[in-house]
């Protein structure tokens, strides 16, 4: 029972090439995010959904798309795929909590391996 | 803006001694903290978080807000504990704005 899962694993593409990955999660959380881990895994928060919705765009290129069709789905689509994109791509999801309460932890995927030749 | 500090990016021991991660936080609220740890070329797994004040695995950690650090700690470490560590704070900017900022990690190695 994988909670959050991503696909592909990996993702081998040309420059200029345009890709998706997609992630779902059956943990009933309401919060969704893509992170970046760069060669030297380094990790940041590219976006985050709640209920659908966009709450966070961490400055990323207009190339990066998140789609939420669902509170359990964000796939992330990527056109025109330059070099440096070359990353690990995690998704992660936790519960937003009410009040003054803590959010849940975040929950990872497993990761998807993008390699841009 | 929250910012975390891991400020070794790597940190070998041998088996059974001690070993210390540390991680500084800034932010002017009260944050969350957490310990994720990655084993190789898996995903990251949350290890420990300041509120519950457990110990998992061995490893503790606990929060002082006088010297805004959160290092993780245990007695003796084992080789399956070599791993990418990474320190996260949490914050949340209102309704559902809520991010972990991670430290650029440190790799654990437990030599034998």
């Amino acid at each position: 029972d994988t909670a959050v899962s991503q696909t592909p694993k990996y993702l081998v593409t040309q420059m200029g090439n345009d890709k998706s990955i997609k992630c779902e999660q059956n943990l009933g959380h309401d919060t969704m995010y893509w992170y970046k881990q760069d060669s030297k895994k380094f990790l940041k928060i590219m976006f985050s959904y709640n209920n659908k919705e966009l709450i966070i765009n961490e400055t990323v290129p207009n190339r990066f798309s998140p789609k939420s069709p669902d509170k359990a789905h964000l796939n992330l689509h990527i056109n025109s795929l330059e070099l440096g994109d070359s990353a690990v791509y995690f998704c992660a999801s936790s519960q937003a909590g009410q009040g003054i309460s803590y959010n849940s932890p975040l929950h990872f995927g497993n990761g998807t391996r993008l390699t841009v030749t | 803006a929250q910012r975390v500090t891991q400020p070794e990016k790597l940190l070998s021991v041998f088996k059974g001694a001690p070993v210390e991660l540390k991680c500084n936080y800034s932010y002017s609220g009260s944050p969350e903290l957490f310990w994720y740890v990655q084993y190789s070329r898996q995903r990251l797994q949350l290890l420990l978080r300041h509120i519950s004040r457990e110990s998992i695995k061995g490893f503790t950690a606990d929060l002082n807000k006088g010297e805004t650090s959160f290092h993780l700690k245990k007695p003796f470490a084992q080789e399956e504990d070599s791993a990418m560590y990474y320190c996260a704070v949490g914050v949340n900017s209102g309704g559902s704005n809520y991010k972990l900022t991670f430290g650029k990690g440190t790799l654990l190695t437990v030599n034998p």
